[in-house]
């Protein structure tokens, strides 16, 4: 099945430091999700998005639906150990309504 | 808590041998998934259910069957014709289709 285009595939990041990770798609979407996996658990909805130009956010992350409906990035501020994980962003599209998953942004912090 | 649970954690199944996985919801949500995932990957969609006895496939439904015979139920049977079975197998359920989904915690399945 169609996937959305997730990067970067992987980051190494300092404890701190700020992330920006994002999809994009050839096709419109009408909602834009953002999940996160620890390992050997389900992924877990951090935000959701349902508008075009939408800004939201959850604690240090914040996430943005794209004015063209193609695109959506997540950005984490101030990186804690605990954020390690994969992250995944998934999308409905306008012609379609099964849920497209990118193939997921893995974080790891630097020791 | 309202919430999604699958069993059991980990499962061994032999060569040649079906494997059902249990995923029941007490969310109310009309609508319930099952997804494969294969080491560093992303999800795969394998059959989907948007209400009571009714389900459609997914992307990689060979090899697997499902039913839904109540609401709160989507159980998953990994036949013997599934060449590849060995995976995490994750569950999800939504309370309509176009909305955020939540996950179950996976059952991992090792053929030995």
């Amino acid at each position: 099945g169609q996937q959305l285009n997730q990067s970067p595939q992987s980051m190494f990041i300092q404890e701190g430091e700020d992330v920006s990770m994002n999809c994009t798609s050839s096709s419109i979407f009408n909602t834009w999700l953002w999940y996160k996996q620890e390992p050997g658990e389900g992924p877990v909805l951090l935000i959701a998005l349902y508008k075009a130009g939408e800004l939201t956010s959850n604690g240090r992350l914040t996430a943005q639906f794209g004015i063209t409906r193609k695109d959506s990035f997540l950005n984490i501020s101030a990186s804690i150990p605990s954020d390690v994980g994969i992250y995944f962003c998934a999308g409905h599209r306008v012609s379609n309504y099964q849920l497209i998953w990118g193939a997921g942004t893995k974080l790891i912090i630097k020791p | 808590d309202g919430g999604i649970t699958q069993s059991p954690k980990y499962l061994f199944r032999k060569e040649g041998q079906n494997v059902t996985l249990s995923c029941e919801q007490n969310l109310n949500h009309d609508a319930m998934y099952w997804y494969r995932q294969d080491p560093g990957q992303g999800l795969r969609l394998i059959y989907y259910s948007q209400i009571v006895n009714d389900f459609q496939k997914g992307d990689i439904a060979e090899g697997y069957s499902v039913s839904r015979e109540k609401k709160e139920s989507f159980p998953l049977t990994v036949t013997s014709a599934q060449k590849n079975p060995t995976a995490f197998y994750l569950c999800a359920s939504s309370i309509a289709v176009n909305y955020g989904y939540t996950f179950g915690s996976g059952t991992r399945l090792t053929v030995v």
